[in-house]
Parts: structure tokens; C-alpha cells; sequence
């Protein structure tokens, strides 16, 4: 059974840092590329990176670009999500999602992890 | 980027019903979408995707039509375990993005 389980999130203040991490079973991890999906209720779901199978590409929205990095250990099969100079307009549901071998992403997601950006 | 409007943004059917879901991209994306059902309180789960294709166990009353611009989710026979809110997903190009939501109600 392919599970997904996000971890790591919580409250950080703006301009701070959170890391967020995703545990992946059930599946060759190193065989897919991997994506971070956040959601809130008033922009609805967004997707902000993902990952190829290696590593070796990444892609961002411009939004995230130069603030978030998407890494990935195969080794230990998990996705990773660092977040610096977080902004209030980060808060969000974050998501680990695996990408469909037929194309984008999310043939399964993780539970979500809650990330609130507040002071 | 480009950009998915899904209409209507909700609406109210009843067990039985047939129930037909848009969605237009603000430019050509072939056939790199997907369909996802999402319950309150719930991670999205995949239906459908190249435009047309079920997931494996998706129930076949899901089907979903359309390339280019203008794309349709259809539920037949509307169960009620369908009762939730629906998206759809580019992946021509990036940034991927997500249609605003269609939430399928109980009449």
C-alpha cells in the first residue's frame, strides 16, 4: 500500500524557517518524481515543486522561487520541503504528493501538514 | 501560467442524478489534465487522468471528456459517496495549476 506521511509543520513567525519532511512506503520512492502541493481555503490548492526521479531537476512556482528548496534522500525514501523567509500568504495545508507516471501530480497524497505563518 | 476555471463553482444534485463538471484552460493544454475528488477534512484523490483515463479503482460511473480548452467530468448515476468537491489539474506546463473547485451538494 503506498503511503505518504508528512512531518514537521507547525507555527513559525514571518521571516523564519520550517522544514517539512515526507516519508514515503509502499513503492520504489527513486521511481517517480515527487511534489509538494499546499492548499487554504481561500486560494484553494496550489502546486509549489517537484522533483525528479534523481534529483538532478527541480521546478517551483514563482511565488516560492528562491525562498523554498524541494530535496530528496532515495536512500531513505523521503521528500523534503525547506522553507526560509516565510511569508503570512505561506500558511497553508502542505501536502506530499507522487506524481502519476502518466503525468502530474498526485495519483496519492499524504495527509497534509499544517503550516501557520503569524506573529 | 496558465489558468483553470472550473464552472459551476457548486452545485446540488440528488443520489441518481448525472452530473456534468467544466473545466477551461486559459490556453491549449491537449490532453495533460487531470480530475481529483476531495472530501472535507481529506487528502485529494486522483479520478482521472490524460483528460480521459480512470485511475485503477475508480468507479466507471467517473468519466471525464475533452482536449484543447474545454474539458467535462462526468458522474452517471451520482452515489452517495460522490457528495464532495471536485478539481481539475494542468500538467502542459509550468507552474501546474488547479481549477478553483466545483462542491457537488446534496439536493
Amino acid at each position: 500500500e503506498v503511503q505518504l506521511v508528512e512531518s514537521g509543520g507547525g507555527l513559525v513567525q514571518p521571516g523564519g524557517s520550517l522544514g517539512l519532511s515526507c516519508a514515503a512506503s509502499g513503492f520504489t520512492f527513486s521511481n517517480y518524481w515527487m511534489s509538494w502541493i499546499r492548499q487554504t481555503p481561500e486560494r484553494g490548492l496550489e502546486w509549489v515543486a517537484n522533483i525528479k526521479r534523481d534529483g538532478s531537476e527541480k521546478y517551483y512556482v514563482d511565488s516560492v522561487k528562491g525562498r523554498f528548496t524541494i530535496s530528496r534522500d532515495n536512500a531513505k525514501n523521503s521528500l523534503y520541503l525547506q522553507m526560509n523567509s516565510l511569508r503570512t500568504e505561506d500558511t497553508a495545508v502542505y501536502y506530499c504528493a507522487r506524481d502519476d507516471l502518466n503525468g502530474g501530480s498526485g495519483d496519492y497524497w499524504g495527509q497534509g501538514a499544517l503550516v501557520t505563518v503569524s506573529s | 501560467d496558465i489558468q483553470m476555471t472550473q464552472s459551476p463553482s457548486s452545485l446540488s444534485a440528488s443520489v441518481g442524478d448525472r452530473v456534468t463538471i467544466t473545466c477551461r484552460a486559459s490556453q491549449g493544454i491537449s490532453n495533460y489534465l487531470a480530475w481529483f475528488q476531495q472530501k472535507p477534512g481529506k487528502a485529494p484523490k486522483s479520478l482521472i487522468y490524460g483528460a480521459s483515463s480512470l485511475q485503477s479503482g475508480v468507479p466507471s460511473r467517473f468519466s471525464g471528456s475533452g482536449s484543447g480548452t474545454d474539458f467535462t467530468l462526468t458522474i452517471s448515476n451520482l452515489q452517495p459517496e460522490d457528495f464532495a468537491t471536485y478539481y481539475c489539474q494542468q500538467y502542459n506546463s509550468y507552474p501546474l495549476t488547479f481549477g478553483g473547485g466545483t462542491k457537488v451538494e446534496i439536493k
